[in-house]
């Protein structure tokens, strides 16, 4: 079935350092990707999205490129900041099943000053 | 535009009980999606509503129930509450697939 494995946290940075989270994926199908952004005591937030091979979805200077080879949507940053602390789920869709999203168990990012 | 709505932010409920949890969509998002979240077992899929019909089941107990009105709210249920039912419900809604979910902000529950 279709499922979303994504890099365990938690990961502590530096302000301005680089970030990467990793996520790979299985699915039937031609899955749309996404990323998702939770900060405490709130809901998910999309981050970012891509919806078919190569798509790079960006934001708030965020990326990740939907890599169809590898199966893999990794999200980076080149320089994080405090404010980006948050819990980061990586997830997929098809529109094989309606719309039920696969979400990876998410990653929790700490970025100290 | 205004946001997913949830309501209410935070309960409280005893073993036992039952729960009506409300979910207002984005206007115009005929889909209605509801996930448990939990610190031990992450994001789980509990729903899915679109156009009234449930269109998708996750793997939870028959406790759990929804429903979705013809102005595309969303309401779900928890009949006879245990402890391990604790948990932040997330509302989502969605146009399609490959538009991504906007999520509510959740509503807190917690069985006592």
């Amino acid at each position: 079935g279709d499922s979303v494995t994504q890099m365990e946290g938690p990961v502590t940075l530096s302000e301005e350092a680089f970030l990467t989270i990793n996520c790979t994926y299985t699915a039937t199908g031609y899955p749309s990707l996404f990323w998702y952004v939770q900060y405490p005591g709130e809901g998910l937030q999309l981050l970012l999205k891509a919806t078919k091979a190569d798509d790079k979805g960006s934001n708030k200077g965020f990326e990740a490129t939907y890599r169809k080879e590898t199966t893999s949507f990794h999200l980076e940053k080149g320089s994080v900041q405090v404010s980006d602390s948050a819990v980061y789920f990586c997830a997929l869709s098809t529109s094989n099943t309606g719309n039920q999203f696969y979400f990876g168990t998410g990653t929790s990012l700490t970025v100290i000053p | 535009k205004a946001g997913v709505t949830q309501t209410p932010r935070y309960l409280i409920k005893t073993r036992g009980q039952q729960v009506t949890l409300s979910c207002s969509p984005i206007s115009g998002h005929r889909s209605v999606s509801w996930y448990q979240q939990t610190p031990g077992q992450g994001l789980q899929f509990l729903f899915e509503y679109f156009s009234e019909t449930q269109r998708n089941k996750g793997n939870f107990p028959g406790r759990f129930s929804g429903r979705q009105f013809s102005n595309s709210r969303s309401e779900m249920n928890v009949s006879t509450l245990e402890l391990g039912d604790s948990a932040l419900y997330l509302c989502a809604s969605s146009l399609a697939a490959n538009y991504g979910y906007t999520f509510g902000s959740g509503t807190r529950l917690t069985v006592v």
